[in-house]
């Protein structure tokens, strides 16, 4: 059974910095690239952030790009997003999912709460 | 990577078919065979519907179908069941290893 469980997220003031990970398990990690997709209180899905098998390739969406950063440990089976100078809009909850085929996200875990508050 | 334009709420009655649209460029929705759908019911994570425009996962209905024409997708639900009021988010790879959702659509059956 696929399973994905983030970790990590938190209470941080303005400007701080927090490190999500994504547990995996059920499927074989370095078969897939990964995503981060955050949904902020009562608003929609955004994605936040994507990484190719082997970390060769990443991506990310303009709100964040230049502050956040995405890394995998493939021996550790292992996603993880390093977020600097947060803000307040980076409230939200934090998914990771798994891309299959490069195009579509099949699985993702419950996410992990991030709140970004003085 | 401006969001994909959903319509905010769509409704229909039980038995009834319901369209949602999708709305991108010729960058993302328009570009790419990689459009996705997602349900989301509250509370919970979001669950794959629909891939590669029109492909049904594994263990969804053949209820729900996905189509495409020039920059706009549509996700159509058929024979509406109590169970599909939900969330339902669009998605396109946007090149350079982006994607953008669309703002989301709230189901209601009537």
């Amino acid at each position: 059974e696929v399973q994905l469980v983030e970790s990590g997220g938190g209470v941080v003031r303005p400007g701080g910095s927090l490190r999500l990970s994504c547990a995996a398990s059920g499927f074989t990690f370095d078969d897939y690239g990964m995503s981060w997709v955050r949904q902020g209180p009562g608003e929609g899905l955004e994605w936040v952030s994507g990484i190719n098998w082997n970390g060769g390739s990443t991506g990310y969406a303009d709100s964040v790009k230049g502050r956040f950063t995405i890394s995998r440990d493939n021996a550790k089976n292992s996603l993880y997003l390093q977020m600097n100078s947060l803000r307040a809009e980076d409230t939200a909850l934090y998914h990771c999912a798994r891309v299959a085929s490069g195009s579509y996200c099949d699985y993702w875990g419950q996410g992990t709460l991030v709140t970004v508050s003085s | 990577q401006s969001a994909l334009t959903q319509p905010a709420s769509v409704s229909g009655s039980p038995g009834q078919s319901i369209t949602i649209s999708c709305t991108g460029t010729s960058s993302d929705v328009g570009g790419y065979n990689y459009v996705s759908w997602y349900q989301q019911h509250p509370g919970k994570a979001p669950k794959l519907m629909i891939y590669d425009v029109s492909k049904r996962p594994s263990g969804v209905s053949n209820r729900f179908s996905g189509s495409k024409s020039g920059n706009t997708a549509s996700l159509t639900i058929s024979g509406l069941q109590a169970e599909d009021e939900a969330d339902y988010y669009c998605c396109s790879y946007a090149g350079d290893s982006t994607f953008v959702f669309g703002g989301g659509t709230k189901l209601t059956v009537l």
